[in-house]
């Protein structure tokens, strides 16, 4: 079963509104990444934040890490219709080497 | 090279038939990922390689399922017999070295039809 679970699972807003979306985990964690996915096919990695961060800026993009109570979340500002993709969290877990991936959130952002 | 790459890209199959998947990672990636994903879902770890060390094969849904990587070049997915809750797309991703905060390039993925 997947770790992460992302919540909404599907979000639609217009242009120019900002996207939140969380995910949240049930274990430790040496990292949490976000993932965008077009149209079913590969990844493509947005940013990383290492457990002893609390918040991550990349552009229009923001990110929080909250770890007592397992949770991140990821801030879209200033929507665009090319924004429009499925967001995934993943993490990876303390002694593993492998990143867990949760369900996704798609996003629908209208012009 | 370019990215991960991966073939085919699409792949229609029967019932009981084995089907093999490619994956070309990133020159110089150490460590090589394999993961399922069903219609609408998320990722589903199969396997791992990273170098010469024994790959982690926890994620292997069945005994149908085996992946090998010949050094740090290309690895094969090989599904036995197929079934047809096979279905999905099978993403390949890459890291450089065996750095946790190193992010994973992944490949388009093959789509992968039994019927």
């Amino acid at each position: 079963s997947q770790q992460g679970e992302e919540d909404p699972q599907a979000l639609s807003i217009q242009e120019g509104e900002n996207a939140t979306m969380n995910c949240s985990y049930k274990t430790s964690i040496n990292n949490l990444q976000w993932y965008r996915q077009n149209s079913g096919r590969g990844l493509v990695h947005l940013i990383l934040i290492r457990s002893n961060e609390r918040e991550k800026h990349s552009g229009r993009l923001r990110v929080t890490l909250d770890t007592s109570k397992k949770s991140s979340s990821l801030l879209i500002t200033a929507s665009r219709a090319a924004d429009t993709a499925s967001y995934f969290c993943a993490t990876d877990r303390v002694n593993t080497d492998k990143l867990i991936f949760g369900t996704g959130t798609r996003l629908q952002v209208f012009p | 090279g370019a990215g991960v790459s991966q073939s085919p890209s699409n792949k229609v199959t029967e019932k009981g038939k084995d089907v093999e998947l490619r994956c070309d990672p990133i020159s110089g990636h150490t460590a090589l990922y394999w993961y399922r994903q069903r219609l609408g879902q998320g990722l589903e770890f199969l396997i791992y390689f990273q170098g010469n060390s024994a790959p982690d094969k926890s994620g292997l849904p069945s005994d149908r399922f085996s992946a090998e990587r010949t050094g740090e070049s290309v690895s094969t997915l090989t599904i036995q017999r197929t079934q047809q809750e096979d279905s999905a797309v099978y993403l390949c991703a890459s890291r450089s070295g065996n750095s946790i905060y190193n992010e994973q390039f992944f490949g388009p993925g093959t789509r992968l039809t039994v019927l």
